[in-house]
């Protein structure tokens, strides 16, 4: 299958600090990105869908706002969590894909403390 | 309720067994449903998706779906230690792939 990579893999980081991201689809073209984001014990969730050049589509509940998504190129989105405080702590995850499969990426595991 | 149910485990085996994982849902507008398996620290990996009911097998895994009954099973014959993972189930609507719910997720250990 198709390689997603993510940097970080894990970040930890003062409340208050912004944190960006990378997804990166190593050996395809990605229209689409999607993002989600794993609490302990709880299902992935679904934050975001981007489209390569237009703005990402927010799933309720998500803020735009604090969760930037920027979708530049065919094999990169970036995800940047702005002003991040502990409740924000979490396992964010890309995916790269469309309508016949998603290809997931390993995960960032972000601390706020 | 959540949209999808799915007992996070873990299960325990011994090498050899036949393993049941299963996942119920509430929203009878899913008809894509997908199992995934996911090892520590890296992503989730398709294993086998299903449109609408029915079975669908590939080597020692077989996918089952009920829509009447809003359940989903995968199978795993002659598990192996290598089989140890967390699986997860999914689901779509129309959109295929699009926008996915997942389960939370059970975790397997198949001991030697």
């Amino acid at each position: 299958g198709a390689v997603v990579s993510q940097h970080p893999s894990w970040v930890i980081c003062k409340s208050g600090t912004s944190v960006k991201i990378e997804c990166r689809s190593l050996d395809f073209q990605a229209t689409t990105m999607f993002w989600y984001r794993q609490f302990p014990k709880q299902s992935l969730m679904l934050m975001a869908t981007s489209n390569e050049g237009s703005k990402a589509t927010y799933e309720q509940g998500v803020e735009k706002d604090k969760f930037l998504i920027n979708h530049a190129s065919l094999t990169l989105s970036t995800l940047t969590v702005t002003s991040a405080h502990p409740e924000d702590s979490s396992f964010y995850i890309c995916s790269a894909g469309g309508n016949n499969e998603q290809f997931f990426g390993p995960g960032t595991r972000l601390t706020v403390l | 309720q959540k949209e999808v149910e799915q007992d996070p485990g873990p299960l325990s085996v011994p090498e050899g067994a036949i393993v049941s994982l299963n996942c119920t849902y509430s929203n009878s507008a899913f008809q894509y449903f997908m199992w995934y398996r996911q090892y520590s620290r890296k992503g989730p990996e398709l294993l086998m998706y299903t449109y609408s009911s029915g079975n669908k097998e590939d080597g020692r895994f077989t996918a089952q779906v009920d829509k009447s009954s809003k359940y989903i099973s995968l199978f795993i014959r002659d598990s192996q230690p290598s089989d140890s993972a967390t699986y997860l189930c999914a689901m779509s609507d129309g959109t295929g792939f699009q926008k996915l719910v997942f389960g939370t997720g059970t975790r397997l250990l198949v001991s030697p």
